[in-house]
C-alpha cells in the first residue's frame, strides 16, 4: 500500500515553461487535493476534487489547472510557470471531503523552482 | 470564517524536556482540530485529531493535545523530547460541517542534545 505518490520529486523550470505534476492514491479515497507550501505561510489549497469527475478552486488557484483523471489520479498543471510559483507542492487525499472526521493523507511533495 | 494561529515559528528544547507547541483557533461553529508533523523533505503525517469526543487526545510518538473551548486552544505537548521529534508541526482546523482544512503557519521544533 503506497498511499499517496507524487512525481516528480524535484523540478526546475524556466519562466514560461509548462509542466504537469502527477498524483495517485491507492486508498480508494473519494477526495483529492493540491496544496502549495511556502515558508511562514503553512499550506494553502490550490484546487480540490471532492469526487471523481468534479474539481473546484481553492484559496490560490490562479496560474494552475487540474484534472481528475479517474478515482486514483489527480494532476496539477502549470501552463506558463512564473517565479512566484516556486514552492513545494503536496497532493493529499481523504475518504470524503464533507465529513470532517476524516483526515487527509499527504504525498511526499514536489519541490519546484522556477527561474 | 475559520483560522488557526500557531504561536512561535521556532521552538527549541533540550532532549528530555517538555515540548509545548501552541495553537489557537477561531471558528463560529464547533471545530475539528488536527496536528500534523512534517519531517525534513517529507510530506505531512497525522499526529492526532480532535473530533468532539474526549477533550484530551493522545496521538502517536507520545504526543497529546487538549481541546479547551473556553480558551479556543489546542496545544500540543510531549513530556520528554527526543532528538527524533525535530520537525515542523502544523495545527489545522475544519468545521463540523465539513469543507476545507485550514492550516496554521507551522512551528519548527528543534531538539538540542
Amino acid at each position: 500500500n503506497a498511499g499517496v505518490t507524487q512525481t516528480p520529486k524535484f523540478q526546475v523550470l524556466k519562466t514560461g515553461q509548462s509542466m504537469t505534476l502527477q498524483c495517485a492514491q491507492d486508498m480508494n479515497h473519494n477526495s483529492m487535493y493540491w496544496y502549495r507550501q511556502d515558508p511562514g505561510m503553512g499550506l494553502r489549497l490550490i484546487y480540490y476534487s471532492a469526487s471523481e469527475g468534479t474539481t473546484d478552486k481553492g484559496e490560490v488557484p490562479n496560474g494552475y489547472n487540474v484534472s481528475r483523471l479517474n478515482k486514483r489520479e489527480f494532476s496539477l498543471r502549470l501552463e506558463s510557470a512564473a517565479p512566484s510559483q516556486t514552492s513545494v507542492y503536496f497532493c493529499a487525499s481523504s475518504e470524503a471531503r464533507e465529513d470532517p472526521r476524516y483526515e487527509q493523507y499527504f504525498g511526499p511533495g514536489t519541490r519546484l523552482t522556477v527561474t | 470564517a475559520q483560522s488557526v494561529t500557531q504561536l512561535g515559528s521556532h521552538v527549541s528544547v533540550s532532549e528530555g524536556a517538555l515540548v509545548l507547541l501552541r495553537c489557537n483557533y477561531s471558528s463560529s461553529v464547533p471545530p475539528y482540530l488536527f496536528w500534523y508533523v512534517q519531517y525534513p523533505n517529507q510530506g505531512l503525517q497525522l499526529l492526532l485529531k480532535y473530533t468532539s469526543a474526549a477533550t484530551l487526545v493522545k496521538g502517536i510518538n507520545g504526543f497529546e493535545a487538549e481541546f479547551k473551548k473556553s480558551e479556543t486552544s489546542f496545544h500540543l505537548t510531549k513530556p520528554s523530547a527526543h532528538m527524533s521529534d525535530a520537525a515542523e508541526y502544523f495545527c489545522a482546523v475544519r468545521s463540523v460541517k465539513g469543507g476545507k482544512l485550514i492550516f496554521g503557519q507551522g512551528t519548527e521544533l528543534s531538539v538540542k542534545p
